[in-house]
């Protein structure tokens, strides 16, 4: 059974610093990998999907980093803003297209 | 085109009652799916569907029944609510290779 874990539960940061979030699975035979960012009250968006063949995938100020061999993908937010703030969560996709998400790491910018 | 959409937004039922969950998406996707998130852990999937007329069990299905009604609505329900399902539960629809979800139902259960 794939297990995602995400250190830390939450993160509070000063706006224009660099975030880094850690997402770690057990099982490295994935199909994909997806950052996804909830607000508060609300469903989730998807923010960037990485395909297993792949190492990153960048949207804006956002890049993905994936490796396998390890279990880790790391998701950087550059130059952080107070909008920013919300909580992301990733989910490993396995080859039988069901996703195990982290718990989520709860973001906070602040201004 | 509204994405995935649930109804209600919000529910409270007493020990015992029943319900249902509706979804209906307007994507034209094949594969839908309910979850339930609970405070500090990550999103559980209950129930699937990978096409119009077939259904699969998730992680946490006890409790649940589903509907793949047509390709756009897929339901959930629950016959005799438990204080245990106190959650807010989305429903998702799979195009390509994302996920899109809908805004949620939160349901307490007394």
């Amino acid at each position: 059974k794939q297990e995602v874990t995400q250190i830390p539960a939450a993160l509070s940061v000063p706006e224009g610093e660099n975030l880094v979030l850690n997402c770690s699975f057990t099982d490295s035979a994935i199909y994909n990998l997806q950052w996804f960012r909830q607000d508060p009250g609300k469903g989730l968006t998807s923010l960037l999907l990485i395909q297993s063949s792949q190492r990153e995938q960048t949207s804006g100020r956002l890049n993905a980093s994936l490796d396998k061999s390890s279990g880790r993908s790391t998701l950087y937010i550059a130059a952080s803003q107070p909008g920013d703030s919300a909580t992301y969560l990733c989910a490993a996709k396995s080859n039988d297209y069901k996703l195990s998400f982290g718990a989520g790491t709860t973001v906070t910018v602040r201004a | 085109n509204a994405g995935v959409t649930q109804t209600p937004k919000f529910q409270v039922l007493k020990t015992g009652q029943s319900m249902t969950l509706q979804c209906a998406q307007d994507m034209n996707h094949n594969s839908m799916y309910w979850y339930r998130q609970d405070p500090g852990m990550g999103l559980r999937l209950i129930y699937y569907s990978a096409s119009e007329g077939t259904t699969d069990k998730g992680e946490v299905p006890n409790g649940y029944n589903v509907s793949r009604l047509n390709k756009r609505e897929f339901s959930l329900r629950l016959e005799s609510a438990a204080p245990s399902q106190t959650s807010v539960y989305f429903c998702a629809s799979n195009g390509g290779h994302t996920q899109y979800f809908g805004p949620g139902t939160r349901l307490t259960v007394l």
